[in-house]
């Protein structure tokens, strides 16, 4: 059963402050990663998707990484801001059962 | 604009009173799935289904239903609720079941009295 773990639960950054966001899964046969943004009280809104075969994918600020043989997938946010502030969350997309398994999240807090 | 709709945003009901929260998106996508959230237990997959008339249990499929007459719509059915199942619930899309992002609505928040 594939597990997905995001540790710490919560951290809290200075503003400008450079940071990594990390994801581990205890599967390596997935389809792809995605990672999340979630505001309190709102839906969730995909930030990166990294297909398995990929390394990783840059968007603006943001960038995630793939080790699929590790298990592993970082987050790294550039240069944060306080509208950065939210719940991070990843999830992995197993195939074989099309199944979207996620973490639980990592709350951010970028403080001005 | 490309969008996942959920209704009611909102519900409060009573124990055993059948209910019904809808779903539907308008990006012609084959996949719908439904989650819950629980403070502590995270997003867990209730439903999928990968076509019309094709869906399938997730992890916490007990004590809910489904159906995918529609391509554009995939209903979460809860015949009889019950104050476990108080919960903020997901609907979710994508193309297809493979290598695709999933888009989210924007939830439904049930209390179940």
């Amino acid at each position: 059963k594939q597990e997905v773990t995001q540790i710490p639960a919560a951290l809290s950054v200075p503003e400008g402050e450079n940071l990594v966001l990390n994801c581990s899964f205890t599967d390596s046969a997935i389809y792809n990663l995605q990672w999340f943004r979630q505001d309190p009280g709102k839906g969730l809104t995909s930030l990166l998707l990294i297909q398995s075969s990929q390394r990783e994918q840059t968007s603006g600020r943001l960038n995630a990484s793939l080790d699929k043989s590790s298990g592993r997938s970082t987050l790294y946010i550039a240069a944060s801001q306080p509208g950065d502030s939210a719940t991070y969350l990843c999830a992995v997309f197993t195939g074989a059962n099309s199944k979207l398994t996620f973490g639980k999240g990592i709350t951010l807090s970028v403080r001005p | 604009e490309a969008q996942v709709t959920q209704n009611p945003r909102y519900l409060i009901t009573v124990t055993g009173k059948k209910l019904t929260v809808t779903c539907s998106q308008n990006m012609n996508h084959e996949y719908m799935s439904w989650y819950r959230q629980d403070p502590g237990l995270g997003l867990r997959q209730i439903y999928y289904s990968m076509n019309v008339e094709v869906t399938d249990k997730g992890d916490v499929p007990e004590g809910y239903k489904v159906s995918r007459k529609e391509k554009r719509n995939f209903p979460l059915i809860l015949e009889s609720p019950s104050p476990n199942q108080t919960s903020l619930y997901f609907c979710a899309s994508s193309f297809n079941r493979d290598a695709n992002i999933q888009y989210f609505g924007a939830g439904t928040r049930l209390s179940v009295l």
